[in-house]
């Protein structure tokens, strides 16, 4: 089983939709959480990190489910620009870089 | 333009070349990272420092491979006599660590290898 595991996708949804996608992990130690946005053939970038008690940016809501070791990305009102790869990231621990796990990230696409 | 900056990329290269890649942080980040990414997957970590010192590499490191951050600022991996399958994105992200940081990385625009 991977540490991190996410649906590759595609996801394709028509515009204006409300799309969910979670990322499940294995190590119940992890301490932190984010979500990367990442475009065809360019470098990831962060979205949002994700906090115990969830968290929302504009049309964005990030949660996490620490019992059931998932964390989930909401986008409402979904943009053609929302077009990408979504990647779930866990921190295992704070003091290692070796313990920051990419997950292979769900493709996502949005049709007029 | 303050984010990560990457040089060159993209190379290619025929196999058994060394290349050397560099990367230029946000100023103000004491971490920088390397990963791979090769298609379909998430980025996998190669190496790690704080400031100048190398902390940690992963096992997918093979001795051919050399990160040096002498000055605790820009970054340069090395990967000698290179192999068909070294061909892959590699990243370069910093991030600033530290007492209420969150380990948020912030990533170059990697520089592509094609090892032919």
């Amino acid at each position: 089983r991977k540490e991190v595991e996410q649906d590759p996708g595609p996801f394709n949804v028509p515009e204006g939709a409300t799309v969910a996608f979670n990322c499940t992990y294995s190590n119940s130690a992890s301490q932190s959480f984010f979500w990367y946005r990442q475009d065809c053939r360019k470098e990831p970038k962060l979205l949002m990190s994700v906090y115990s008690s969830g968290n929302e940016d504009g049309r964005f809501t990030a949660q996490l489910n620490r019992a059931s070791q998932y964390i989930s990305l909401l986008i409402r009102d979904s943009k053609l620009s929302d077009s990408a790869t979504y990647l779930c990231v866990v921190n295992k621990g704070y003091s290692s870089a070796s313990k920051i796990i990419f997950g292979s990230g769900t493709r996502l696409s949005i049709r007029p | 333009d303050t984010g990560v900056s990457q040089n060159p990329r993209h190379k290619i290269t025929k196999r058994g070349q060394n290349v050397t890649f560099r990367c230029d942080p946000i100023s103000e980040h004491n971490r920088l990272y390397w990963y791979r990414q090769t298609l379909g997957q998430g980025p996998e970590f190669l190496t790690y420092f704080q400031n100048e010192a190398q902390l940690e590499k992963s096992r997918l490191l093979s001795d051919r491979f050399s990160a040096e951050r002498p000055k605790g600022s820009f970054s340069t991996l090395e990967i000698q006599r290179t192999e068909q399958g070294d061909s892959a994105m590699y990243l370069c992200a910093s991030s600033l660590e530290g007492q209420g940081a969150r380990s948020e990385q912030y990533f170059g625009p990697g520089t592509r290898l094609t090892v032919t």
